[in-house]
């Protein structure tokens, strides 16, 4: 079973600073990874699909690249709303499968 | 604006059966996969299956013949029975939406925490 796994678990940043987060799949991935973030008691939220794509409404301060097994998601200037955990999910094999990172948490330093 | 809504109860006794339902407002069930995905806690989360708006499923494997989800579109809703429940199947399970089984999950309930103790 391919496997996600992010880093860092924490990140520690202040606003105004720049954000890195990391995807590491076990096996290659297709161009299909997500991310999303999540805040407490709230429902997840699509930030990116197919790997660079931002979704709807997304601000142009998030973007992601990658492909094959290493998948990046940068926040180019924190806001403080965007402190929150972050996970990414990927697609495999058909009938498909989805799993998911266990998610890193960005907060404030 | 797509919303999706879980209920169920918040306390099932080990052995018995999880149910949970999901009502989806403001878009169209047809042409959608709807599915059910748990966390539970401290731990990743973990996609339970699908239904198409046909009535086709695809479940998880790891879980077994466990799950099954179902539909009511005359309600809107879709709804989630896992049998024979441990403590390991406390979680908080979430609905959401899938465009087409290649797209990303692209709306979510707020999720729903249920947890297995006698």
């Amino acid at each position: 079973e391919s496997v996600l796994t992010q880093s860092p678990a924490t990140l520690s940043l202040s606003p105004g600073d720049r954000a890195t987060l990391s995807c590491r799949a076990s096996e290659r991935v297709t161009s299909y990874l997500a991310w999303y973030q999540q805040k407490p008691g709230q429902a997840p939220r699509l930030l990116i699909y197919d790997a660079s794509n931002r979704a709807t409404g997304i601000p142009a301060r998030f973007s992601a690249s990658g492909s094959g097994t290493d998948f990046t998601l940068t926040i180019s200037s924190l806001e403080p709303e965007d402190f929150a955990v972050y996970f990414c999910q990927q697609r495999r094999g058909w009938p498909p499968v989805y799993t998911f990172g266990q998610g890193t948490k960005l907060e404030i330093k | 604006q797509v919303q999706l809504q879980e209920s169920g109860p918040g306390l099932v006794k080990p052995s018995e059966t999880l149910s949970l339902t999901c009502t989806v407002s403001g878009g169209s069930f047809t042409g959608n996969y709807w599915n059910w995905i748990r966390q539970p806690p401290g731990k990743r989360l973990e996609w339970i299956g699908y239904i198409y708006f046909s009535g086709t499923t695809n479940y998880n494997p790891s879980l077994g013949s466990r799950v099954s989800i179902s539909l009511d579109m005359s309600r809107n809703q879709f709804s989630l029975k896992l049998s024979s429940v441990t403590a390991a199947d406390t979680a908080l399970y979430y609905c959401a939406r899938l465009p087409s089984r290649e797209s990303p999950f692209d709306f979510w309930g707020q999720g729903s925490m249920v947890v297995v103790s006698p």
